[in-house]
């Protein structure tokens, strides 16, 4: 399995809802990012977690939370997002050995988020 | 921290030619780049990618060049095909973290 996959595809929430956005890869590889990608802008890393540990938060809004509860998933919970936050938000995987680093990174199909 | 730029933001050639994208980038320490793909509605697919320690990188029609001395890097496609329209973006990184991308290039192949 060569694939990291996400879900929900789609979806659609008000500003009071509470959401999960979910990533699963079966790969073996230990660090997963989260990354929101705005219409004709390059993705921007939002979290990367390391041997399930949260090493990275890109001085993200605390209405998203991350999750990490084990090596092969990766949730972001969202609540009391603004229309602004809406995007595409991809889920991605590199290995990572330790002492050094596997560079590649592999992205799922994001799932595309409308806030209302 | 990193700063990537990448020119040209779109770029239009008839089938069969080749295109060359550029990109720069400020950190001297980043020592990885990787070029991705991003066809309309689909994900980011790496295409290419080169180390600090090599200055040139083939694969069939697609080749990377690094010019550390410059911090600059470019993407070259040869024979291009209508398949090959689509957003590039090339990234920076450190031992392959903290990826910072480009703000991409629109090409379009045109048959």
């Amino acid at each position: 399995d060569t694939e990291v996959t996400q879900t929900p595809k789609h979806l659609v929430m008000g500003m009071t809802n509470k959401k999960s956005l979910k990533c699963e890869q079966h790969m073996g590889h230990r660090a997963m990012y989260w990354y929101k990608q705005k219409a004709k802008k390059p993705p921007e890393l939002m979290f990367v977690y390391s041997y399930e540990k949260l090493s990275i938060n890109e001085s993200v809004p605390s209405r998203f939370s991350p999750e990490c509860p084990n090596s092969s998933l990766l949730n972001l919970h969202l609540h009391a997002l603004q229309p602004e936050d809406s995007a595409l938000y991809l889920c991605a995987s590199s290995q990572k050995d330790r002492g050094w680093a596997n560079e590649k990174l592999f992205f799922g199909s994001g799932t595309q988020l409308s806030v209302l | 921290g990193e700063n990537v730029e990448q020119h040209p933001s779109t770029l239009s050639v008839q089938e069969g030619d080749s295109a060359v994208i550029k990109c720069t980038y400020s950190d001297s320490a980043s020592n990885y780049f990787p070029w991705y793909k991003q066809e309309l509605g689909k994900r980011p697919q790496l295409i290419i990618d080169i180390r600090s320690n090599v200055g040139e990188k083939k694969d069939q029609r697609i080749a990377v060049t690094l010019n550390k001395t410059a911090k600059h890097f470019s993407l070259h496609i040869t024979e291009t095909q209508p398949e090959d329209s689509a957003v590039y973006f090339c990234a920076a990184s450190i031992l392959g973290q903290n990826f910072v991308f480009g703000p991409g290039t629109r090409l379009s192949v045109l048959p």
